[in-house]
Parts: C-alpha cells; structure tokens; sequence
C-alpha cells in the first residue's frame, strides 16, 4: 500500500518556540493531505485540510495562525506550530489519499509534541 | 450533531474466539464506513472499506457489516491472536475525503 512518512516522531520543547512537522507521500502523489491531533484515550481530531497549491481549510475551533499549513508540491506538506504552549502537547498525525482510492486514508507514524 | 460510538470498554478475548466490535453513528447519510486499526502510539492503518450498497466484507480473518437501517457497523475478528491485540477506530467520511473517527475499541487477545 501507499507509504506517508511523518517526521519527526517525537519532538520536545520550550513554551513560545515553533514546531514544524513533516508529512510525505514517498510512492504516490497527493494533491489533498489531512491533519489530525489526538489526545491521550480520545478520537483523531481532524485540524486541517491541506490542499496543493492552495490555502488550507481549518476546521472550526482550529486557529490558522497557530497552526501554519503549507502544502509546496504533491508529496509534502508541513505543519507549523507556531508559538507552542503546553496545551499544544499532544499528538499529531497526518494522513494522505492516493488517487487511485482516494476513499482510504494512509496515514503517517504521529508526531508526539511536548511543549515544556 | 454527527456522533460516532464505539465501546469505550476494552475488549478482552481469548485466542482463537471471534472478537466482535460495535460503531453506531447517528446523524449521517454515509457514502462509505471505513475501520481502521491503531497502535499504541502510532498512526492509524486502513483495514476495510465498506460502501452503502454492501452489507458485508471479508478480508483474511476480518468480516465487516454495515446496516444503514440500523446506523450499525459490527467488526469481526475470527480466529483471534495476540497480534490482534490493538485498538481499533471506526471511520465515517467528512466533507471531501477527510475522516470522522470514534473513539476506538482497544482489543487485547490473551493466549
């Protein structure tokens, strides 16, 4: 199947500094990749969906100025925390669709972010 | 609003029994149902897709029902093993190919 790579894996850091996450399609191309977060024993929370070559669509409650999307090419799209507070702390996860099957989700490993 | 329900209670079963899980959905009109599979710390990975017009899937040892009727999806698990052991996610379309996801059902399968 498809492979998304997400890097890094975990990340720690200070309160106030930016985080950027990567999420790449490594076989295919996707022209529409999704992020979610994820809290501890709770359900995949979908932030954004991040279009190429386009702005990203937040969904409500997600704050587009703390959470930079971009989306340059068909197998990359990266994800700014900007200015991390501990309630940042969470997990990230990003996922992509194929063409192909653009119904399945093939999702990245996660990004575990804690915000000191 | 649109609720997707899993059962918050793990599921403990032995090796070798039928592990059955539930997703009950309220408030949608679903083109498609999708399970996933998560482990501990790890993203999710698709495991079955089952559209509106099926009633049932089979994939190895993995059968997946769906009754619009009912708003019901039941996840079967045949001849269980510990690998089996995870947590699994019940998956419903949001607008374009983004996903709703339940909370999950965690699984452990003791020998």
């Amino acid at each position: 199947g498809a492979v998304v790579s997400q890097h890094p894996s975990r990340v720690i850091c200070k309160s106030g500094t930016s985080v950027k996450i990567e999420c790449r399609s490594l076989d295919f191309q996707a022209t529409t990749m999704f992020w979610y977060r994820q809290f501890p024993k709770q359900s995949l929370m979908l932030m954004a969906t991040s279009n190429e070559g386009s702005k990203a669509t937040y969904e409500q409650g997600v704050e587009k100025d703390k959470f930079l999307i971009n989306h340059a090419s068909l197998t990359l799209s990266t994800l700014t925390v900007t200015s991390a507070h501990p309630e940042d702390s969470s997990f990230y996860i990003c996922s992509a669709g194929d063409r192909a099957s653009k119904n399945i989700q093939y999702f990245g490993a996660g990004t575990r972010l804690s915000v000191l | 609003s649109q609720k997707i329900e899993q059962n918050s209670e793990a599921l403990n079963i032995q090796e070798g029994k039928t592990a059955t899980l539930t997703c009950n959905y309220t408030n949608y009109s679903p083109a498609y149902l999708q399970w996933y599979r998560q482990d501990p710390g790890r993203g999710p990975v698709f495991l079955l897709l089952i559209r509106e017009n099926e009633k049932e899937k089979r994939k190895e040892r993995l059968k997946v029902t769906f009754d619009t009727t009912l708003k019901q999806s039941l996840f079967h698990i045949t001849a269980s093993q510990p690998a089996d052991s995870a947590t699994y996610l019940c998956a419903l379309p949001n607008s374009g190919y983004a996903l709703n996801f339940g909370k999950g059902t965690s699984l452990l399968v003791t020998p």
